[in-house]
């Protein structure tokens, strides 16, 4: 069974323009969470998406969303890229049909923004 | 504030030998708990989990601890190999869903 995938693999905006991730979780997980991943402020958690609605959202300003589409494949947008934007972008995916379970994780897309 | 942390930022190990990584956490609802690999340039890895209801889970060559007396979780290596070198997350689950919150992380590196 195919892993998580992430596309873009790299990506390099500058200040002010807005950003589009994608992620395509593996065959039959119903659930994706994203995650940012920066060495100062670790592993953090952005949103899951389970049945193409919004079901936890993390401590991150509204210029950060996300959407899931039928499939359960997820894109996630940041709009007005700022510095500190920048970031390896995880994907995490999971069945969906508990309370807690394990999760995989995508490569990542890693941002620059400049 | 309340946060999933690390006693040892980083590891060294001989080849051969066990390892033994920590991890302390703060919220004591927390009630279940992954531990992850993450090699340079690729995406956590999944290697063991437990739940608060079991104090101790084995995997292959990798063993989990949990004492919720004082919120501490290890990760026990095996006979660690050159391939374990990577940084290892240990992760908590507090609410409903998927929210799991990481610790900042401890980079292991295998001696030869």
């Amino acid at each position: 069974k195919a892993g998580v995938t992430q596309t873009p693999r790299y990506l390099i905006k500058t200040r002010g323009q807005q950003v589009t991730l994608s992620c395509s979780p593996i065959s039959g997980h119903r659930s994706v969470s994203w995650y940012q991943q920066t060495p100062g402020q670790g592993l953090q958690f952005l949103f899951e998406y389970f049945s193409e609605t919004q079901r936890n959202k993390g401590n991150f300003p509204g210029r950060f969303s996300g959407r899931q589409f039928s499939n359960s494949r997820s894109e996630m947008n940041v709009s007005t890229l700022e510095l500190g934007d920048s970031a390896l972008y995880l994907c995490a995916s999971s069945t969906g049909s508990g309370d807690q379970e394990t999760q995989y994780f995508g490569p990542g897309t890693r941002l620059l923004v400049l | 504030g309340e946060s999933v942390g690390l006693h040892l930022p980083t590891l060294s190990v001989q080849e051969g030998d066990n390892s033994i990584i920590n991890c302390a956490y703060s919220n004591s609802a927390s009630d279940y708990f992954i531990w992850y690999k993450q090699e340079s340039g690729k995406g956590p890895q999944f290697i063991i989990d437990i739940r608060s209801n079991m104090d101790k889970r084995q995997g292959q060559r990798v063993t989990v601890l949990l004492n919720k007396t004082v919120k501490h979780l290890s990760l026990q290596i095996a006979a660690t190999q050159p391939g374990d070198s990577a940084v290892y997350f240990c992760a908590e689950n507090r609410n409903y869903g998927q929210n799991f919150v990481f610790g900042p992380g401890t980079r292991l590196s295998v001696l030869p």
